[in-house]
């Protein structure tokens, strides 16, 4: 089993929608969790992180349940630029050994 | 303020040839990671730096690779000899331990091709 597995995708949803992600994670020892966003052939960019208590900014929502190792991402009303792969982003329970998942791709159509 | 900076951000070489890839982290970050970015595999933690010192070089490939930071402020990461299966995009990131903030910026990324 992978380390940190998500759905690769490709979604494609029109603007407006309201589009989910998920990801599971393999170490139940993991204490850091984020989601991170690339644009295509870019660098990988700080989305936000992820608390136990589920955190909002804007239209972005994420979730976490430790009992399933479990991570999502919730985003409302999708804009055009929201298009880009949404990584997970998990550590190893010690140090800053932080393992990325495969990515998940989202488009959003106009 | 100027983000990660790399060097070169592209390049291009035949098999055999020693390559070094070069890091400018954020001024005042403590930290710094080397990653491998490709298709087939993701990006991968290749390295990583506390303080100037390596703290976890387990995804180091192969005796290949080796990765020096002589200071706070630059860091490279040399391949010798390279292979064409090491062709990817290696991204340096930095970030500043302080407590619980592990945001990791990263670099535009070099992207390595080996023929």
């Amino acid at each position: 089993r992978k380390e940190v597995e998500q759905d690769p995708g490709p979604f494609n949803v029109p603007e407006g929608a309201t589009v989910a992600f998920n990801c599971t994670y393999s170490n139940s020892a993991s204490q850091s969790f984020f989601w991170y966003r690339q644009d295509c052939r870019k660098e990988p960019k700080l989305l936000m992180s992820v608390y136990s208590s589920g955190n909002e900014d804007g239209r972005f929502t994420a979730q976490l349940n430790r009992a399933s190792q479990y991570i999502s991402l919730l985003i409302r009303d999708s804009k055009l630029s929201d298009s880009a792969t949404y990584l997970c982003v998990v550590n190893q329970g010690y140090g800053q050994n932080f393992v990325f998942g495969p990515g998940t791709r989202l488009s959003v159509l106009p | 303020d100027a983000g990660v900076i790399q060097s070169p951000r592209h390049e291009v070489t035949e098999m055999g040839q020693e390559v070094t890839l070069r890091c400018k982290p954020i001024s005042g970050h403590n930290s710094l990671f080397w990653y491998r970015q490709t298709m087939m595999r993701g990006l991968e933690l290749l390295i990583y730096f506390n303080n100037n010192v390596p703290i976890d070089d387990s995804g180091m490939p192969e005796d290949r690779f080796s990765a020096k930071m002589p200071n706070a402020s630059f860091s490279t990461l040399k391949i010798q000899p390279s292979e064409p299966r090491d062709s990817a995009v290696y991204f340096c990131a930095s970030s500043y331990i302080q407590s619980s903030s592990y945001e990791q910026y990263f670099g535009p990324g070099t992207r390595l091709t080996v023929t």
